[in-house]
Parts: structure tokens; C-alpha cells; sequence
């Protein structure tokens, strides 16, 4: 099956920098992607869609001036959480649908962000 | 807006037996899809099933098959002869046939499954 990759896997940062999350469709173009928060032992909240060549979509409730989002090619979307804080602290993971049958969407492995 | 409800937070089962996970879900539209993903502790979302909601007969693949009732807006799961390898939040996800909706899934909160030996 298709791939998705995510770049880091475990990051931590100070309070008030900012990271930068990588999501990359390794074998497949994919011009949208989705970017997930999730709390421990919860379900997956969709942040926002990544689209590219266009701005991203944000969902209702999310800081899109916080949650930088950049989808700079058909392979590639970044997560950028500005100003980080600890209450931003998650499992951040990115998935990308496929055109095929069944509209089926690969996940990446997911991101742990920690701000300290 | 599409809802998605699963009623059973934990479950579990013994080694080699069967067991079912529940999962309703709300709309009114006509044509979608249906999926259970498993996240096991490595976190990896995992697809397990797909079931399109125009097509009656259930989805099976291999050991996990669905029970979809369309006009009760029911989509369980059913996990024969259960592995340990089987332990995982397994989520629900509704997602309207594109490109209405954009591709996007709605996923219901989880069941943890624990399978014992």
C-alpha cells in the first residue's frame, strides 16, 4: 500500500519557539492532506485540510495563525505550530487520500510534540 | 454535519474468540463510506475495512467482517478468532462519497480492545 511519512517522530521544544512537523506521501501524488490532533486515549480531531497550490482549510475552533500549514508540493505538507506553549503539547498525525477505489487515506506515524 | 457513535469505550475477548464492536453513525446522505481503523500502541492508524453504502453485501477481510445496516445507520464490527496481535483503539470513520465532503473523515471516539490470553 501507499505511504506516508512524517518527519520528526518525537520532538521537544521550549515554550514561545516554533517547530516545524513534515508530512510526506512517499509513493503517491496527493493534493490534499489532512492534519490531526490527538489527546491520549482519544479520537482523532481534524485540525485542518492542506490543499496544494492554495491556502489551507481550517476547522472550526483552530488557530490557523498558530498552525501554520504549507503545502509546498504534491508530496509534501508542513505543520508549523508557532509560539509553542505547553498546552499545545499532542500527538500530531497527517494522512493523505488516495484517488483510487475507495477513496481510502494513508496515515502517517504520527508526531509527539512536547513544549516544556 | 455527520456524527459518528461508539458505545463501548473498552472491550475485550479471549485468545480465539469472537467478538464485536458497535458503531452507529448520523446523515443524510445517500452515498459514503464506511471504515474501521485500528491505532495500535505504536499509534499507526491501521485501515481494517471498508464498506461503500451502496453496495448491500458486507465487507469481509479475513478474519474481520462488518454487519452494515443501512437504514438503521449501523456498522459493526466483528473480530473472529482473536489474536493478541488484534489489541488496538479501533475507530469508526464515516466519510461522504467525494468530492462532496473533500475527502474528509468523521471518526467516532474509540473502543480500546484488550485481547487476553
Amino acid at each position: 500500500g501507499a505511504v506516508v511519512s512524517q518527519h520528526p517522530s518525537w520532538v521537544i521544544c521550549k515554550s514561545g519557539t516554533s517547530v516545524k512537523i513534515e508530512c510526506r506521501s512517499l509513493d503517491f501524488q496527493a493534493t490534499t492532506m489532512f492534519w490531526y490532533r490527538q489527546f491520549p486515549k482519544q479520537s482523532l480531531m481534524l485540525m485542518a485540510t492542506s490543499n496544494e497550490g492554495s491556502k489551507a482549510t481550517y476547522e472550526q475552533g483552530v488557530e490557523k495563525d498558530k498552525f501554520l500549514i504549507n503545502h509546498a508540493s504534491l508530496t509534501l505538507s508542513t505543520l508549523t505550530v508557532t509560539s509553542a506553549h505547553p498546552e499545545d503539547s499532542s500527538f500530531y498525525i497527517c494522512s493523505a487520500p488516495t484517488s483510487g477505489s475507495g477513496y481510502e487515506q494513508y496515515f502517517g506515524p504520527g508526531t509527539r510534540l512536547t513544549v516544556t | 454535519a455527520q456524527t459518528v457513535t461508539q458505545s463501548q469505550p473498552e472491550m475485550s475477548v479471549q485468545e480465539a474468540e469472537t467478538v464485536t464492536l458497535s458503531c452507529t453513525y448520523d446523515t443524510s446522505e445517500n452515498n459514503y463510506y464506511l471504515f474501521w481503523y485500528k491505532q495500535p500502541p505504536s499509534r499507526q492508524m491501521i485501515l481494517v475495512i471498508r464498506q461503500e453504502a451502496y453496495k448491500q453485501q458486507n465487507a469481509t477481510e479475513n478474519r474481520f467482517s462488518v454487519n452494515f445496516q443501512k437504514a438503521a445507520k449501523s456498522f459493526s464490527l466483528k473480530i473472529s478468532d482473536s489474536q493478541l496481535g488484534d489489541t488496538a483503539m479501533y475507530f469508526c470513520a464515516f466519510m461522504k462519497h467525494p468530492p462532496g465532503g473533500g475527502n474528509k473523515l468523521t471518526f467516532g471516539t474509540g473502543t480500546q480492545l484488550k485481547v487476553e490470553l
